[in-house]
């Protein structure tokens, strides 16, 4: 069935660069995107979310890139921290009819100091 | 706000035991969620509720069941345990006026059936 995936199961970045994580969707009626950190032994918790008129959204040192004719999405983490390591998640809402969101596999971050 | 709790935290289970994993919410969240998430793997949804009363399956619902007697409260029961259902729950709770989206999570359960 189709699916939110990612581009690579882990990230290994050196404190302060800024880490990019890559999710690819399929599923063209999505339009809504959401990105979640799961640190280690906790639940998901959210990031930022992006609706699919937008292509670009900011928050605190984070920025969702949506690329709507390749399917792609993209969280940019600037000036990565320690506390920054984590397996991230994409996940979209199958379109407005969908009832739950779709996740994908997950990205591993790891920042080294 | 406590946000969302669940109990127990960790737990072992022989095949063919039953159990009931609990979820609680104190933020008057209509929607409410499981999810179980196997190792390695995103999350997958077993079953969800849109409000106190109403429960719908959601992608991998087999050897599962809820109920929704409250608002706050959203139990998923394990009736015949399987080691396919060893892995880590989640459950989840949004907002009206979130609907399906920017969900709350619990810390989790995480269960081994052997």
């Amino acid at each position: 069935g189709e699916s939110v995936g990612l581009h690579l199961p882990t990230l290994s970045v050196q404190e302060g660069d800024n880490s990019i994580i890559n999710c690819a969707y399929s599923n063209s009626a999505s339009d809504y995107f959401i990105w979640y950190k799961q640190e280690s032994g906790k639940g998901p918790q959210f990031i930022i979310d992006i609706r699919s008129n937008m292509d670009k959204r900011q928050g605190q040192r984070v920025t969702v890139l949506l690329n709507k004719t390749v399917k792609h999405l993209s969280l940019q983490i600037a000036a990565t921290q320690p506390g920054d390591s984590a397996v991230y998640f994409c996940a979209e809402n199958g379109g407005q009819a969908g009832t739950a969101l779709i996740f994908g596999k997950g990205t591993t971050l790891s920042v080294s100091s | 706000n406590a946000g969302v709790t669940q109990t127990p935290k960790f737990r072992i289970l022989k095949i063919g035991q039953s159990m009931t994993l609990q979820c609680t919410q104190d933020m008057n969240h209509n929607y409410m969620y499981w999810y179980r998430q196997d190792p390695g793997m995103g999350l997958k949804l077993i079953y969800y509720s849109v409000g106190a009363g109403i429960t719908d399956k959601g992608e991998v619902p087999n050897g599962y069941n809820v109920s929704r007697s409250t608002t706050e409260d959203f139990p998923l029961r394990l009736e015949l345990a399987a080691p396919s259902q060893t892995s880590v729950y989640f459950c989840a709770s949004s907002p009206p006026s979130g609907g399906i989206y920017e969900q709350y999570f619990g810390p989790g359960t995480r269960l081994t059936v052997t």
